[in-house]
């Protein structure tokens, strides 16, 4: 299994509130992702990074922002949480974004009460 | 834009029949085509990836076919075990997706003993 972490793996809070979603991978992947997943509309992407300090957004990014500090580290951050952000949150990582394979971790649920 | 569908949605087969699971795609300009396993609260783990030159891939028990010209795209599981009983997603890197995958619903099986 790739070395991917992600915590917390639960969590509930309350809108309003900042929450703070990390990923750690061990591989050295130069790819990061956040995705998120509900029911009805898939796996969707919110953002990624090709490099430390290099982000991009995804196709629902409103609402999140994304840091990534070292190489192994990418952190999801809801600033100003609501319940429309109640999900799995997933990290996935890969060595090339165009033609590597994806490689995803357990998953972090989120509820926004 | 890139669309991904996966029919059925669910699939019940007895153990031991073989498994056949569509991924269609709209597009058929794609990099690569990955199918994943996702057990109930839990993570995607990839099962194969076949890049857009390759017409299949093999893993075992796992056989995994690309048509692009017609967008299509099969997952063959011989001889079911209950083991196998997982919902199954494909994905397409396509250049219309900004080189990003783009995921299907997925298939829902289940494998009865």
């Amino acid at each position: 299994d790739a070395g991917i972490t992600q915590s917390p793996r639960h969590k509930v809070t309350e809108t309003g509130t900042p929450v703070t979603l990390r990923c750690h991978q061990t591989e050295n992947h130069r790819y990061m992702y956040w995705y998120r997943q509900d029911p009805g509309h898939g796996l969707r992407l919110i953002h990624y990074s090709y490099g430390v300090k290099d982000t991009d957004k995804g196709e629902v990014s409103d609402g999140y922002s994304v840091s990534r500090s070292k190489t192994e580290d990418f952190l999801l951050t809801l600033e100003s949480a609501t319940s429309s952000q109640t999900s799995v949150y997933f990290c996935a990582i890969s060595e090339s974004s165009i033609t590597g394979e994806l490689f995803f971790g357990e998953g972090s649920r989120l509820t926004v009460l | 834009k890139q669309e991904v569908t996966q029919i059925p949605a669910a699939l019940s087969v007895p153990e031991g029949e073989n498994l056949v699971l569509n991924c269609s795609f709209t597009d058929s300009a794609i990099y690569n085509l990955q199918w994943f396993r996702q057990d109930p609260g839990k993570g995607l783990t990839s099962l194969l990836l076949i890049q857009s030159s390759q017409r299949e891939q093999t893993s075992g028990r796992l056989n995994a076919s690309l048509d692009k010209s017609s967008g299509r795209s099969t997952l063959y599981i011989a001889a079911s075990q209950p083991g196998d009983s997982a919902t199954y997603l494909c994905a397409v890197h396509g250049a219309t997706a900004g080189n990003k995958l783009t995921f299907g619903g997925g298939t829902r099986v289940l494998v009865k003993p």
